[in-house]
């Protein structure tokens, strides 16, 4: 069975700044998926960013960018020029390749709050 | 392109009583997951159908809980007898393929009384 951890259960920045969210996995597969979601108050789940594990490349969307380290099973969100509207829990989610049994692990999330 | 679809958006039952919720995904996805988010933790995977098919119901209950998702239609997640602790939110998600990306419904949130 796979876990997904996230340490920080509240971070708290002033608008405009850089900011990192951090997720560790464990499991034994080699093939797998990574994903960041949002979930404003609305309630909502939103895609932020997805990484292949097979990729060395760090996946990047906009503002959004993932520091993936698969020997340490580390994958990290950073938000750079952080916005008020980034205001959310953030949930780091696992899926292991072929076949999509067992659907997605999240971690208990980070509540993100961006100071005016 | 409307997105996953899922009603009621928020439902109310007495103990004992039946939840009926329902998911209609994005229009190409033949995958559906249905996810249970208890307050302050993430989601937790339920079930996983694809059309006229339970893939994988390991994280379901194993009583009052069922699931369908019907040639014609949309997705099912029926809960009999609910009790106080299943209340929650239940989200619904498709995919066109098994590892492609999930996109999520609004959620129903069900209070029991």
């Amino acid at each position: 069975a796979q876990t997904v951890t996230q340490s920080q259960p509240e971070m708290s920045v002033q608008e405009a700044e850089t900011v990192t969210l951090s997720c560790t996995y464990d499991t034994s597969e080699n093939n797998y998926y990574l994903f960041w979601y949002k979930q404003p108050p609305s309630r909502q789940m939103i895609l932020v960013i997805r990484q292949e594990a097979y990729k060395q490349q760090n996946a990047t969307e906009n503002r959004f960018s993932v520091n993936f380290q698969k020997a340490a099973k580390s994958f990290s969100l950073k938000i750079s020029d952080s916005q008020l509207g980034d205001t959310a829990m953030y949930f780091c989610a696992f899926i292991r390749s072929g076949g999509g049994a067992d659907g997605l692990t999240f971690g208990k999330g980070t509540h993100l709050i961006i100071q005016p | 392109n409307a997105g996953v679809m899922q009603n009621p958006r928020h439902l109310v039952r007495r103990r004992g009583q039946e939840a009926r919720l329902r998911c209609s995904p994005m229009k190409g996805h033949s995958h559906v997951y249905w996810y249970r988010q208890l307050p302050e933790e993430g989601l937790k995977f339920m079930v996983y159908l694809q059309k006229e098919n339970i893939i994988d119901e390991s994280g379901m209950p194993k009583e009052r809980f069922s699931a369908e998702f019907p040639k014609e239609g949309p997705s099912i997640l029926r809960i009999q007898q609910v009790v106080r602790g299943d209340s929650a939110a239940y989200f619904c998600a498709s995919s066109p393929g098994a590892t492609d990306t999930q996109y999520f419904g609004p959620g129903t949130r069900l209070t029991v009384l």
